[in-house]
């Protein structure tokens, strides 16, 4: 289908604690993008993946997209108050013969300080 | 650079009402999107442009009308409220379509259907 699978959909931590999200397509993706949202805020760019097997990191963040460019991850380490919000993936996939970027339904990730 | 700029940022309208959702953006870019964001649904794609003069409907377009006269506007019009349109606006924009590039949101329309 259409959607774009993230799990969990929350997430709660203590800080210091580690943090990941999931994210998994049933076919193919060109690239895969992250967002973050804070409370009360709008989406923000955080990095694109584009190759099979890609790593790229963030200061504490690390993006991994899967070897068969289905599925996609995003950890935090060590996770800080400011890493409150809800985190998107959104992957290129072909529907109807036309590239759309489909959103996954975000993991929520509060924090107790 | 203002980047996107959505207005109004809060609104209530009764079931039945028409309004617009103004967006406009000073990036030059030629794509531009609306998305409406719901608890547990993510963010779902309502209509899009590639360009002035071109749309295309999204995931759920059902209830809204666009259109883009020019590159810098992309207004989103309900045509006949409902409560199932209570929701979180969010106009987009990037340089090219389909995820190639970037994606700027604007800072969303908090919409209310009573």
């Amino acid at each position: 289908g259409q959607q774009v699978m993230q799990i969990p959909q929350y997430q709660h931590v203590q800080e210091g604690e580690d943090f990941t999200t999931y994210c998994n397509s049933s076919t193919t993706l060109s690239n895969i993008q992250w967002y973050k949202q804070r409370p009360g805020g709008h989406p923000v760019f955080l990095i694109q993946l584009v190759k099979s097997g890609e790593v790229k990191k963030q200061k504490r963040l690390t993006f991994q997209f899967g070897e068969a460019k289905k599925n996609s991850s995003l950890h935090i380490t060590a996770t800080q108050t400011t890493d409150v919000g809800t985190y998107f993936c959104a992957g290129m996939k072909v529907i109807q013969g036309a590239q759309k970027l489909v959103f996954g339904q975000g993991t929520r990730l509060t924090i107790n300080p | 650079n203002a980047g996107v700029t959505q207005t109004p940022k809060f609104q209530v309208l009764k079931t039945g009402q028409s309004m617009t959702l103004q967006c406009a953006q000073d990036m030059n870019h030629e794509y531009m999107s609306w998305y409406r964001q719901d608890p547990g649904m993510g963010l779902r794609l309502i209509h899009y442009s590639v360009g002035a003069g071109i749309t295309d409907q999204g995931e759920v377009p059902n209830g809204y009308n666009v259109s883009r006269s020019t590159t810098e506007d992309f207004p989103l019009r309900l045509l006949s409220a409902a409560p199932s349109q209570t929701s979180v606006y969010f106009c987009a924009s990037s340089s090219h379509g389909g995820g190639r590039n970037t994606i700027y949101f604007g800072e969303g329309s908090w919409l209310t259907v009573v």
